[in-house]
């Protein structure tokens, strides 16, 4: 069965600390994999995505990997505006959309 | 460009009732899916639509139904309101026709509200 997971489930961070969040998955077949930012009572906000092993996107304090099995969003120095939930999300060879429950990431000043 | 606009953004709805929910693409984008996403759930693939055409579909009753119009423009229709389908409704659209993976953005949601 396609699954997407991503740890921590919750993450508690000083301003300036550096860290990542992980999104695992296992799916027949990746297509890409997407990564979203989610105001409380908002949309997702589109921040990357990546089609194949290898690849690595930044904006700003925020980078993305991806490898064959997981990837990384990993944010340095973050900011209390960097406070959101950060979710992930996959599209299958089967052509379906798959997220992940997220991750709720808290900066504290 | 102007973003993926939702209508209504509240909605309070009693059980029994049906709903109908809109959404408006960015211009040029001819794909539009929806989900429903509850705290105990995530964010849960509803069904998405290209070309007024139904491409994939969620695990999802019958209740759950949609269409999209010839300018993209999308609705969605929940029948016999449920207290569980209590959610914030999200549409989301993308370019799709190019080849290549084509990424989905997101509109504010609906926030439907089963009493």
């Amino acid at each position: 069965e396609d699954q997407v997971t991503q740890s921590p489930e919750a993450l508690r961070l000083q301003e300036g600390e550096s860290s990542s969040l992980n999104c695992s998955y296992t799916v027949s077949g990746l297509r890409g994999l997407f990564w979203y930012r989610q105001d409380p009572g908002k949309g997702p906000e589109f921040l990357f995505t990546l089609y194949s092993a290898g690849e690595e996107k930044e904006k700003e304090r925020l980078k993305a990997t991806l490898t064959k099995k997981e990837s990384f969003l990993h944010i340095t120095a973050p900011k209390p505006e960097d406070s959101a939930t950060y979710l992930c999300a996959v599209r299958t060879s089967y052509d379906k959309v798959i997220f992940g429950p997220g991750t709720s990431l808290s900066v504290i000043p | 460009k102007a973003g993926v606009t939702q209508t209504p953004r509240y909605l309070i709805k009693t059980r029994g009732q049906q709903v109908t929910l809109s959404c408006s693409p960015i211009s040029g984008h001819r794909s539009v899916s929806w989900y429903q996403q509850t705290p105990g759930q995530g964010l849960q693939f509803l069904f998405e639509y290209f070309s007024e055409t139904q491409r994939n579909k969620g695990n999802f009753p019958g209740r759950f139904s949609g269409r999209q119009f010839s300018n993209s423009r999308s609705e969605m229709n929940v029948s016999t309101l449920e207290l569980g389908d209590s959610a914030l409704y999200l549409c989301a659209s993308s370019p799709r026709g190019r080849g290549g993976l084509d990424t989905q953005y997101f509109g504010p949601g609906t926030r439907l509200t089963v009493l």
